[in-house]
């Protein structure tokens, strides 16, 4: 089975630009949730989405938002980019009923 | 507040000898754990994980222990190679049965030395 992918791996972007990521999980997962890693802060969950439909969110502003299209693909949004944004984004899917959450390669987002 | 804490930022292990990772929880929401393996640029690999019903786990070279009563858990790597050099993380998962909200610990570095 293919695992999670994730594009772009990298990007750049300058301060107050908008800038959307995409991740297709591995076939048949329904869970998609997305995590930033940072230096400082570590990992930390964006929001999860099953069926289409935000399931659980973490503490992070309302400039970052998600979708999920009826395939599972999901695409996670940044708006107004700050420099504090510059990070690691993970995406990982899971399978029903299972717990183990599966993560892709992750997107490079620099904004400068 | 950090509710889940690695406080060893990095390890040292002969290749060979066992390498031993502590994680600690302070939510006692949390019922499932999972251990994760990131090298750098990558995304986390998962390695094995436990449900609070256990209190132990094992996977080939790798087995976690789980103390609910001290909310503490560890990853045992035995014996450890020096591919297994890498930053681990534990992560717990909150007790409601949808829950995929993953909260992480700050990891450990593991360096084996050949």
């Amino acid at each position: 089975k293919a695992g999670v992918t994730q594009t772009p791996r990298y990007l750049i972007k300058t301060r107050g630009q908008q800038v959307t990521l995409s991740c297709s999980p591995i076939s048949g997962h329904r869970s998609v949730s997305w995590y930033q890693q940072t230096p400082g802060q570590g990992l930390q969950f964006l929001f999860e989405y099953f069926s289409e439909t935000q399931r659980n969110k973490g503490n992070f502003p309302g400039r970052f938002s998600g979708r999920q299209f009826s395939n599972s693909r999901s695409e996670m949004n940044v708006s107004t980019l700050e420099l504090g944004d510059s990070a690691l984004y993970l995406c990982a899917s899971s399978a029903d009923r299972l717990k183990e959450q599966y993560f892709g390669p992750g997107t490079r987002l620099t904004v400068t | 507040d950090q509710q889940v804490k690695q406080n060893s930022p990095s390890l040292s292990v002969q290749e060979g000898r066992i390498s031993i990772l502590n994680c600690d929880y302070t939510n006692s929401m949390f019922d499932y754990f999972l251990w994760y393996k990131k090298y750098p640029a990558e995304g986390p690999t998962f390695l094995i994980s436990i449900s609070s019903i256990k209190d132990k786990n094992e996977d080939g070279r790798f087995t976690v222990f789980l103390n609910k009563s001290a909310k503490h858990l560890s990853l045992h790597i035995v014996p450890s190679q020096p591919g297994d050099s890498a930053v681990y993380f534990c992560a717990a998962l909150p007790s409601f049965s949808s829950a995929r909200q993953l909260t992480f610990g700050s990891g450990t570095q593991l360096t084996v030395l050949p």
